[in-house]
């Protein structure tokens, strides 16, 4: 079946460096969403990318969907301290059902 | 808009009981619903689609005799944990897809989960 994996697995990073995480599926994806989620919440939808090679900014958070439609990364731009939690992908290979990633569980140090 | 209600946000339950988890679309119709579970420090897992009006569909090794799932009206779905046991302890969330977006791009809408200890 469909897999969705996620590296790093963990990230720990000084305030004020960079992050990103990647995510690849097995198979193409119609569109993929991230989340992120914070220690004991549940999943917060951050953004959804549906277009080959589309770049989408949010903030400090930049979202990037590959040419092929099977892989996709999240890059923070100096990170701070709120922005600690796990970041989930999740990808839609067109059945409505989406599969998450194994997820990136990111620990900013003050 | 958009909003899926959970219920019960946290419950505590015996082994041996059943607990029943709601999921609600609050301002829209939702023919299919997902269930997901996700296990401490572990991604969520999907678990079963549920379908208005029809049996639900369960994922590869998912007991659909343990986890029943009643989807009867377009804004309701319903998962019943049936004769929990502590390795049942997890964090259950629900998705909707709202019935009036045909495209298959349209974003699901998540509920806040409802995180079951069974002792």
């Amino acid at each position: 079946g469909q897999q969705v994996m996620q590296i790093p697995q963990y990230q720990h990073v000084q305030e004020g460096e960079d992050f990103t995480t990647y995510c690849n599926s097995s198979t193409t994806l119609s569109n993929i969403q991230w989340y992120k989620q914070r220690p004991g919440g549940h999943p917060v939808f951050l953004i959804q990318l549906v277009k080959s090679g589309e770049v989408k900014k949010q903030k400090r958070l930049t979202f990037q969907f590959g040419e092929a439609k099977k892989n996709s990364s999240l890059h923070i731009t100096a990170t701070q301290t709120t922005d600690v939690g796990t970041y989930f992908c999740a990808g839609n290979s067109g059945t409505y059902k989406y599969i998450f990633g194994t997820g990136t569980r990111l620990k900013v140090l003050a | 808009g958009a909003v899926v209600s959970q219920h019960p946000s946290w419950v505590i339950c015996k082994s041996g009981t059943s607990v029943k988890i709601e999921c609600r679309s609050l301002d829209f119709q939702a023919t299919t619903m997902f269930w997901y579970r996700q296990f401490p420090k572990q991604s969520l897992m999907l678990m079963a689609t549920s379908n208005e009006g029809s049996k639900a569909t369960y994922e590869q090794g998912v007991e659909k005799d343990k986890f029943l799932i009643n989807h009867a009206s377009l804004t309701l779905s319903t998962l019943t944990v049936t004769s929990a046991h502590p390795e049942d302890s997890s964090f259950y969330i629900c998705s909707a897809k709202d019935s009036r977006a045909f495209d298959i791009n349209s974003p699901l809408h998540f509920g806040n989960g409802t995180r079951l200890t069974v002792t």
